[in-house]
């Protein structure tokens, strides 16, 4: 079982709505939780994170991660087409070497 | 902002042939870096940190003979798939650590780059 679980999708809502995207994670160590956007063709970028359980609001977009449940969330409010992307979560222990474990993504498709 | 740019963003190689791929961090110095490769529909894998002034340190799985990773300087890594064959085509991102920053949220990925090996 890979340490770090995310459906792959594709997901596609129409313009204006609400989007949850989703991951569960395995490991108790994981301390930081993290949501990449990632665009066609680009590399990751980081959108938001978080520590320990909690909500994280920027915006329209909301992360948040409960650790009872090992969860990570995030929401998109008001979704845009140039919210279009694969959207990767991810896990930061602090060990290793970059310390992160990545889910699969899940691409993220928003309807004009 | 930090910025990290990658070159070749997109190549195509004959088979048996080698590639090599450019990393830098255009505003900041980074002691540290990381190699990834992306499959399609499939998650980043990490395969190998490279380190400022010494040998990369790889993944288990990662042949350090077909995959060689110079850091020569503060900004600048190179990753060289040696020999290429149809399957190491992938999408081969880069990402550096601002050097003395630890934590969560520090490191910055470049944009990618996609190896077609015919």
């Amino acid at each position: 079982q890979k340490e770090v679980e995310q459906d792959p999708g594709p997901l596609s809502v129409p313009e204006g709505a609400i989007v949850s995207l989703n991951c569960t994670y395995s490991n108790s160590a994981f301390q930081y939780f993290m949501w990449y956007r990632q665009y066609s063709r680009k590399g990751p970028e980081l959108l938001m994170y978080t520590y320990s359980s909690g909500n994280k609001e920027d915006g329209r977009f909301t992360a948040q991660v409960d650790k009872s449940s090992k969860y990570i969330s995030l929401f998109i409010r008001d979704s845009q087409p140039s919210d279009s992307a694969t959207y990767l979560c991810a896990s930061y222990s602090g060990g290793g070497a970059d310390g992160l474990t990545f889910g699969k993504g899940t691409h993220l498709i928003i309807q004009p | 902002g930090a910025v990290v740019s990658q070159h070749p963003s997109r190549v195509i190689c004959k088979s048996g042939t080698s590639v090599k791929i450019e990393c830098r961090s255009l505003d900041f110095q980074a002691t540290t870096m990381f190699w990834y490769r992306q499959f399609p529909k499939q998650s980043l894998m990490l395969m190998a940190t490279s380190n400022e002034g010494s040998k990369a340190t790889y993944e288990q799985g990662v042949e350090k003979d077909k995959f060689l990773i110079n850091h020569a300087s503060l900004t600048l890594s190179t990753l060289t798939v040696t020999s290429a064959h149809p399957e190491d085509s992938s999408f081969y991102i880069c990402s550096a650590r601002r050097q003395g920053a630890r934590g969560a949220n520090v490191l910055t990925f470049g944009a990618g780059s996609r190896l077609t090996v015919l």
